[in-house]
């Protein structure tokens, strides 16, 4: 079966570093995405890991370890706008086409 | 102007009514979705289409219907509305030949509530 667990909510401190977490368990894993969803919009894409390793994109960085099932979304210089949902996909090679399989996301507040 | 488009945004309708969400795209995508979102439960995928002549069911595609009238348009319907059918409807596209990780476009969304 396919399964993707992050945390639902966390709260961080405007200008800090928070990571949000993300496991999953597919059968055909081939890439993880992150999206930001703010409350009302549709999700737009942050980033995506197909290897082992950290990917950087300016605040944002996203890190894969596919023998773990496990990648983090990692937050830096938090500003108030980033409070929003964060959800974790993970694409999975099936008969016919590729899935992407979504998480439910983790709202994060940034507070003054 | 968006590259996705919804319509309608918001409606509202009673139970056992027939009601059509459709979707738009500018962006030349063959490849489009249909998710809907509830609280807790994150994005469930209801249909897929990977050209105009490819239709294949999503993982709770029960009590929906999907026409892919061209590469554009992509819409959605629930032949009998029932109240557990209110959620926010995301319509999405993709193409493959962009890039290996075939990022998701997503529209809007349509907020639907079933009285």
């Amino acid at each position: 079966g396919q399964n993707i667990d992050q945390p639902t909510e966390m709260t961080a401190t405007e200008g800090a570093i928070v990571q949000i977490n993300c496991t999953y368990q597919t059968s055909g894993f081939n890439g993880l995405f992150w999206y930001q969803q703010h409350a009302g919009e549709a999700p737009t894409f942050l980033s995506y890991n197909v290897l082992d390793g950290l990917e950087e994109k300016g605040r944002f960085s996203s890190f894969l370890s596919r023998s773990k099932g496990y990648s983090y979304l990692l937050l830096k210089e938090l500003q108030m706008k980033d409070s929003a949902s964060y959800l974790c996909a993970v694409r999975d090679v099936n008969t016919g086409g590729f899935k992407t399989i979504f998480g439910a996301g983790t709202r994060l507040f940034v507070k003054a | 102007d968006a590259d996705v488009t919804q319509t309608p945004r918001n409606r509202i309708t009673k139970t056992g009514k027939r009601i059509m969400l459709e979707c738009s795209q500018t962006k030349g995508h063959d490849r489009m979705y249909w998710y809907r979102q509830d609280p807790g439960l994150g994005l469930r995928l209801i249909y897929y289409s990977f050209d105009v002549k490819d239709i294949n069911k999503g993982e709770i595609s029960d009590g929906y219907s999907v026409s892919r009238q061209a590469q554009a348009k992509f819409s959605l319907s629930l032949e009998s509305a029932i109240p557990n059918q209110t959620a926010l409807y995301f319509c999405a596209t993709s193409d493959p030949k962009m890039a290996a990780q075939e990022t998701q476009y997503f529209g809007p969304g349509t907020r639907l509530l079933v009285l």
